[in-house]
């Protein structure tokens, strides 16, 4: 149990596109999705936090406008790299966690979607 | 703000031989400290968590005693196997049950047999 699916598992796209990267908690109900961004031989670097039904929560220096996260259900959220650019591109990871009683709910995470901007 | 910081790799090891990863962090207050797994193709997976000071994670024969005095929580294994290849990810998540984990840069482990 517990599987976080990712979609696409790879991209490759022209800069000044959009795109778009699902991910998808697959028999679980996640009140809260991650998304990381990871660069080569870097850490994981938590992007945003969203909660169903309400606006992400971005972390310091990421811009909202150019990572747009939609968490319209509790199996779905959606991370939305408008016009992006060769520097946008990396390793994008999510996690999700459903709510419980215990202190630290543990987070599940998505295998990935690297983004490569030609 | 809070940081972990892991042991650069790669980290090539025979079967059966001994394995340390070290890990140490800093943080404010109490952290929950954890080591993740990433298989090649998959997900990261919880392999260990401590949540208090003096507190053994174990999993699998990998053990991680979190340590205040040192700041640390090193994972051992006493004899890896080909199955244990992959990359090891050191992180802690703030105090008060904050979700938000802080995460090392991972430890790339390759076993040969």
């Amino acid at each position: 149990g517990a599987v976080v699916s990712q979609h696409p598992s790879r991209v490759i796209c022209k800069s000044g596109t959009s795109v778009k990267i699902e991910c998808r908690s697959l028999d679980f109900q996640a009140t809260t999705m991650f998304w990381y961004r990871q660069f080569p031989k870097q850490s994981l670097m938590l992007m945003a936090t969203s909660n169903e039904g309400s606006k992400a929560t971005y972390e310091q220096g990421v811009e909202k406008d150019k990572f747009l996260i939609n968490h319209a259900s509790l199996t779905l959220s959606t991370l939305t790299v408008t016009s992006a650019h060769p520097e946008d591109s990396s390793f994008y990871i999510c996690s999700a966690t459903t709510s419980g009683a215990e202190a630290y709910n543990e987070q599940f995470f998505g295998p990935g979607t690297r983004l490569t901007v030609l | 703000g809070d940081s972990v910081t892991q042991m650069e790799g790669p980290v090539t090891l025979s079967e059966e031989a001994f394995l340390t990863i070290n890990c140490t962090y800093t943080a404010t207050g109490y952290p929950s400290l954890f080591w993740y797994v990433q298989y090649p193709g998959e997900g990261l997976q919880l392999l260990l968590k401590a949540t208090k000071a003096d507190d053994k994670g174990s999993n699998k024969g990998f053990e991680a005693t979190y340590r205040k005095e040192t700041t640390s929580f090193h994972l051992e294994k006493g004899s890896v196997q080909v199955s244990d290849s992959a990359v090891y990810f050191c992180a802690l998540s703030g105090q008060g049950g904050s979700e938000k984990l802080v995460f090392g840069k991972g430890t790339k482990l390759t076993v040969n047999p």
